[in-house]
């Protein structure tokens, strides 16, 4: 399956809000109410922050805030902090116990 | 605390097999699936796979398939990712991570395993 459709890079000030886009196909974004966001720091692992399209784990910040229209996901992060820059990856779970990431959206904080 | 913890770096040349471990603690470990996905220098993420502790079935991303074998040792808590015929373009970071319903929710990550393909 063709990997989800995240933008390169978005920016924003501290204190602004920043929305990245996850655009899938009606086979996997558009499916299943299964698409998870994924924050990476450089040299480090990635860091689950949202599940289940809109759920937080515990501890991740209510500042997360995901959601989903038709192919299309989103996250939103409010209230931008320096800590906020790292990378960002979605990822939709794609039938038959498959999943499918998008190719990463760069988050710098100005 | 729950832990996936990775074997260490490992260089191949080209045709050369491979074999990762992560090996978990911290939590039941047939309850969750782990997932395989891997990470090219400076690109996003590649699903490779998952298998399933218990049963030890697996699903491969068609892209793998023919040259990924995934295995567990229940007796250790530990799953194993093979993948043969390695070439350059296999350099990547491996990571495994577990999923309690195989949906893509990935809770906990091994801390990856930098794999370098060259001759």
């Amino acid at each position: 399956q063709s990997a989800l459709t995240q933008p390169r890079s978005v920016s924003g000030s501290p204190g602004q809000s920043v929305t990245i886009s996850c655009t899938g196909t009606s086979r996997d974004v558009g499916a299943y109410d299964y698409v998870s966001w994924y924050q990476q720091h450089p040299g480090k692992a990635p860091k689950l922050i949202i599940s289940g399209v809109t759920e937080r784990p515990s501890g991740v910040p209510d500042r997360f805030s995901g959601s989903k229209s038709g192919n299309t996901a989103s996250l939103t992060i409010s209230g931008l902090q320096a800590d906020d820059e790292a990378d960002y990856h979605c990822c939709s779970y794609a039938g038959r116990y498959s999943l499918v990431f998008g190719g990463g959206t760069k988050l710098t904080v100005l | 605390q729950v832990q996936l913890v990775q074997s260490g770096a490992e260089v191949k040349k080209p045709g050369a097999s491979v074999k990762v471990s992560c090996k978990a603690s911290g939590y039941i470990f047939i309850s969750y699936y782990i997932q395989w996905m891997r990470q090219a220098p400076g690109q996003g993420l590649d699903w490779v796979g998952l298998i399933n502790p218990t049963g030890g079935i697996t699903t491969y991303a068609e892209k793998f398939r023919g040259r990924v074998t995934m295995t567990r040792d229940t007796s250790t808590s530990t799953v194993y990712l093979e993948l043969s015929s390695l070439t350059p373009d296999d350099t990547a970071v491996y990571y495994c991570a577990r999923d309690a319903a195989a949906a893509g929710a990935l809770d906990h990550w091994g801390q990856g395993t930098l794999l370098t393909v060259s001759s």
